[in-house]
């Protein structure tokens, strides 16, 4: 499968406790983006990537939020002391762009409840 | 600051009919890129079709087509032959600029609901 791959597909933590989710690239593509999905929302931009160097971060990573992305390659998104407010679909993205044409797509998504 | 509005909620089509989901754009940018995507119950954002603004033909993909009208700045997508399987939320999406430097986030709208009738 050469798409974009994320694990877990879903994860249950309690209030209170640190989670990390995994982002699997597109090899190609050196741009990676982190977005969160709330219950009828369409994706909000978390942050991106360009290689291993983090360009942007959105309003809405609070500082409890971090994302890396070491080498380049795969990338994680933790969230520490997590919140209910936390819960939600975190999407990863890669995108290939030129002047012509734009390539843009996502992994399987985490889907993250925090009880 | 870019904006996608998709007004349709919800939509409903017989099986094997044609249906247009409505998405219209604010950005004051000439050099843009507009996407749809399908969101199945499961979660994963399917890539349907993507329009770039200089481009003068609709974009097409198999049984999705766009009608890109850029003077109405609307982007709506054309599923031809409805099939079951369509039922999902689809989300139009906007990127930034290209301009070498920029971040070429995604813009999303709230998404529209389709539902196939059998």
């Amino acid at each position: 499968d050469t798409g974009v791959s994320q694990d877990p597909r879903h994860k249950i933590t309690k209030r209170g406790q640190n989670v990390t989710f995994r982002c699997d690239p597109i090899s190609e593509h050196n741009r990676l983006y982190w977005y969160r999905q709330t219950l009828g929302q369409g994706p909000e931009f978390l942050t991106y990537f360009q290689n291993e160097a983090q360009l942007e971060k959105s309003r809405l990573l609070s500082d409890r939020f971090s994302a890396e992305r070491p080498k380049g390659s795969f990338s994680t998104l933790e969230i520490q002391r997590t919140e209910q407010g936390d819960s939600a679909m975190y999407l990863c993205a890669t995108l290939n762009i030129t002047a012509l044409n734009t390539e843009a797509f996502f992994g399987q998504g985490t889907r993250l409840t925090v009880v | 600051a870019q904006k996608i509005t998709q007004t349709q909620p919800g939509m409903f089509v017989q099986e094997k009919e044609a249906v247009t989901l409505d998405c219209t754009y604010d950005t004051s940018d000439q050099s843009y890129g507009l996407f749809w995507y399908k969101q199945p119950s499961s979660g994963e954002m399917i890539f349907l079709i993507y329009q770039g603004s200089y481009d003068e033909q609709n974009a097409t993909e198999g049984r999705y087509s766009l009608n890109f009208q850029k003077a109405r700045k609307s982007a709506n997508l054309v599923i031809s032959a409805s099939q079951l399987g369509d039922s999902a939320m689809y989300f139009c999406a906007m990127r930034e600029p290209y301009s070498g430097a920029g971040s070429y986030q995604l813009t999303f709208g709230k998404g529209t609901k389709l539902s196939v009738i059998p």
